[in-house]
């Protein structure tokens, strides 16, 4: 069975500070699909990256870097000098790589707080 | 954006009466699902369809039943709310070939449903 774990509940951080936000996995497949979702104070959930088991490198968007591990099953999400737009819960999520099968597991999320 | 809209936005309803939730997408994708979203849990895969008239049960499907008669509408029932049933509920919508398989899933606006 596939889990995800996001072990910080709540993170708080002054403005343009860095943050980190983890994620650790498990799974027993080979091949596999990591995913970041934000979700602002709004509601709504946004797609932030996906990453394929076979593909370790880091990546950099902007402020936003993820850390892809293989080897401590993590997939671990820094956003560097914070800003109070920032401010969201953010999922981590899994997937299996089956063809016609691909339901997404979710962690319990990560509340980011950006404090001004 | 992608073009998922889902009704009604916020519903109050009372236990045991029927309830249906409507997800509709413009984007012609083939895969569609149904989570909900409840404090200390993530989200959840209630049920998701791979094609009209294809479904498959999720994580917490009980309770629940989907139909799909077209490409675009995807529908989630409950037939008999209970109060454990008060949760916001997202759709999302996906699209996987063989040669660009394993796409992200991209989500509504969501629903609060509130079961007295």
């Amino acid at each position: 069975a596939q889990k995800v774990t996001q072990a910080q509940t709540e993170i708080s951080v002054v403005e343009k500070e860095d943050v980190t936000l983890d994620c650790v996995y498990e799974t027993r497949d080979t091949t596999y699909y990591l995913f970041w979702y934000k979700q602002p104070p709004s509601g709504e959930l946004v797609f932030l990256i996906r990453r394929n088991s076979f593909d370790e490198q880091n990546e950099i968007s902007g402020r936003y870097s993820w850390n892809f591990q293989k080897s401590t099953s993590s997939f671990n999400f820094t956003i560097t000098a914070s800003q109070v737009v920032d401010s969201a819960v953010y999922f981590c999520a899994l997937s299996e790589a089956v063809f016609g099968n691909e339901k997404l597991t979710f962690g319990t999320g990560t509340r980011l707080t950006i404090i001004p | 954006d992608a073009g998922i809209t889902q009704s009604p936005r916020h519903k109050v309803t009372e236990t045991g009466t029927p309830v249906t939730l409507r997800c509709h997408q413009t984007e012609n994708h083939r895969y569609m699902y149904w989570y909900r979203q409840d404090p200390g849990h993530g989200l959840r895969l209630i049920h998701y369809s791979y094609g009209v008239k294809d479904t498959d049960k999720g994580e917490v499907s009980d309770g629940y039943s989907v139909s799909r008669s077209k490409t675009e509408d995807f529908l989630l029932t409950l037939e008999s709310a209970t109060s454990s049933q008060t949760s916001v509920y997202f759709c999302a919508i996906s699209e996987s070939t063989r040669d660009a398989a394993y796409n992200e899933q991209f989500f509504g606006p969501g629903t609060r449903l509130t079961v007295l």
